[in-house]
């Protein structure tokens, strides 16, 4: 079945680069999400990539995939404190409007 | 401006007391989904529908109805709340096919005593 895999947190410094990983089982997923969550507010996404591209980036944000390990990265450049929130990694299937999440991964910024 | 709105924000009731969940979007989409949020557990699935008089259970579907008669309107009903049921509420909607991207409400948190 189906199941998405994620650290659960990740602490860094501001102006570092913060790496989020994530990893997934079913190899028909079709596209990939990054969702953020903000403290008391819904899910908001940040980016998505579709399962033939290796990498897209935009802005701050690399998404990386390995489709052979089936693994998913979030890479955030000059990571601010608002970027702290929770990440969560998702999966779609082709023809399929229904979304696996990650368990998400609290990002902490500090000063 | 796009959006899904849920009502309301924040829900204290008593075991047994039946409540709705309201849940509205804008932007017709045919796909709408409730999650329910819990520390360590992420995001899961409650309901789900494809459109308008079609609903399919999705992961955590017991103690929960859903009803889908308008395209933008999906409400969640608890017939009997039990404390088990406390928890952070999330809709979701999306077109169909496409990207799949899914926006969000800004959630409901429910406490039942």
């Amino acid at each position: 079945g189906e199941d998405v895999e994620q650290s659960l947190f990740l602490s860094v410094r501001e102006g570092d680069s913060s790496v989020i990983n994530c990893t997934y089982t079913d190899s028909s997923s079709t596209y990939l999400y990054w969702y953020k969550q903000e403290p008391g507010a819904g899910l908001q996404l940040l980016t998505y990539i579709f399962s033939n591209m290796d990498m897209k980036q935009d802005q701050r944000l690399t998404v990386l995939l390995n489709k052979k390990d089936k693994h998913l990265s979030l890479r955030i450049a000059d990571t601010q404190t608002g970027d702290s929130a929770i990440y969560f990694c998702a999966e779609s299937l082709s023809g399929y409007s229904t979304l696996t999440f990650g368990k998400g991964t609290m990002l902490l910024v500090s000063p | 401006e796009a959006q899904v709105t849920q009502n309301p924000r924040y829900l204290i009731t008593v075991t047994g007391k039946k409540l709705t969940v309201t849940c509205s979007q804008n932007m017709n989409h045919e796909y709408m989904s409730w999650y329910r949020q819990d520390p360590g557990l992420g995001l899961r699935q409650i309901y789900y529908s494809m459109n308008v008089e079609v609903t399919d259970k999705g992961d955590v579907p017991e103690g929960y109805k859903v009803s889908r008669k308008e395209k933008r309107n999906f409400p969640l009903i608890l017939e009997s709340p039990s404390p088990n049921q406390t928890s952070l509420y999330f809709c979701a909607s999306s077109p169909q096919g496409g990207k799949n991207i899914q926006y969000f409400g800004a959630g409901t948190r429910l406490s039942v005593l």
